[in-house]
């Protein structure tokens, strides 16, 4: 069964700096998607960037990257230049490509940006 | 525009009745699913759908049903035998075969009164 671990349950940084959000995952599927969400405290999920199990690159879109660890079955979410609205928490997430394709969520991460 | 409708926004129940939740998506997604959230804490699946008039248990279905009679409409029923339906409850959906486009509605947030 796939599993996602995200071991830091709060994470403090300050405005303009960078800040990476930990993701290990188990799975014994070859072809799979990661994906990294962020939830206001409005509830809504946000999509923020995806990766493929066999994209060569890191994902980037904006000031989101995807550091992604193939070996080490990892998948850091990078943000640079951290802003207020940023604050909130932050959730990886992967689904195989066989099987129920459903994602599988972490437990979270909630940042916190301080001016 | 497009999207997932989730209603009511807040749900009150009493302990013992069953209350049904409100998913509807003009998507034209083959593929829903319903998701639990307890507070700081991940989600966890109930229930999913692939396709019209099939759908499969998640990994905490027990106290829950759901029906897919149609492809835009995916309600969720939270019975009396949920022992602590008290969370928030995010539907979403996604193209059959898409790498990726989940797209989730805001969800309900349902108390136990």
């Amino acid at each position: 069964a796939q599993k996602i671990t995200q071991t830091q349950p709060g994470m403090f940084v300050q405005e303009k700096e960078a800040v990476t959000l930990d993701c290990t995952y188990d799975t014994s599927d070859q072809s799979y998607g990661l994906f990294w969400y962020k939830q206001p405290s409005s509830g809504e999920m946000i999509f923020l960037i995806y990766q493929g199990s066999y994209d060569e690159q890191n994902a980037t879109e904006g000031r989101y990257s995807l550091n992604f660890q193939k070996a080490r079955k990892s998948a850091n979410l990078v943000i640079s230049a951290s802003q207020l609205g940023d604050s909130a928490m932050y959730f990886c997430a992967m689904r195989e490509k066989t099987g129920r394709r459903a994602l599988t969520f972490g437990s979270g991460t909630r940042l916190q940006v301080q001016p | 525009d497009g999207g997932i409708t989730q209603s009511p926004k807040y749900l009150f129940r009493k302990e013992g009745q069953n209350v049904t939740l409100s998913c509807e998506q003009n998507l034209n997604h083959d593929a829903m699913y319903w998701y639990r959230q307890d507070p700081g804490q991940g989600l966890r699946l109930i229930y999913y759908s692939q396709i019209v008039n099939d759908f499969q248990k998640g990994d905490i279905a027990e106290g829950y049903s759901v029906s897919r009679e149609k492809k835009e409409s995916f309600p969720l029923t939270v019975t009396s035998a949920q022992k602590n339906p008290t969370a928030f409850y995010l539907c979403a959906s996604s193209l059959q075969t898409g790498a990726y486009g989940y797209t989730f509605g805001s969800g309900t947030r349902l108390t136990v009164v």
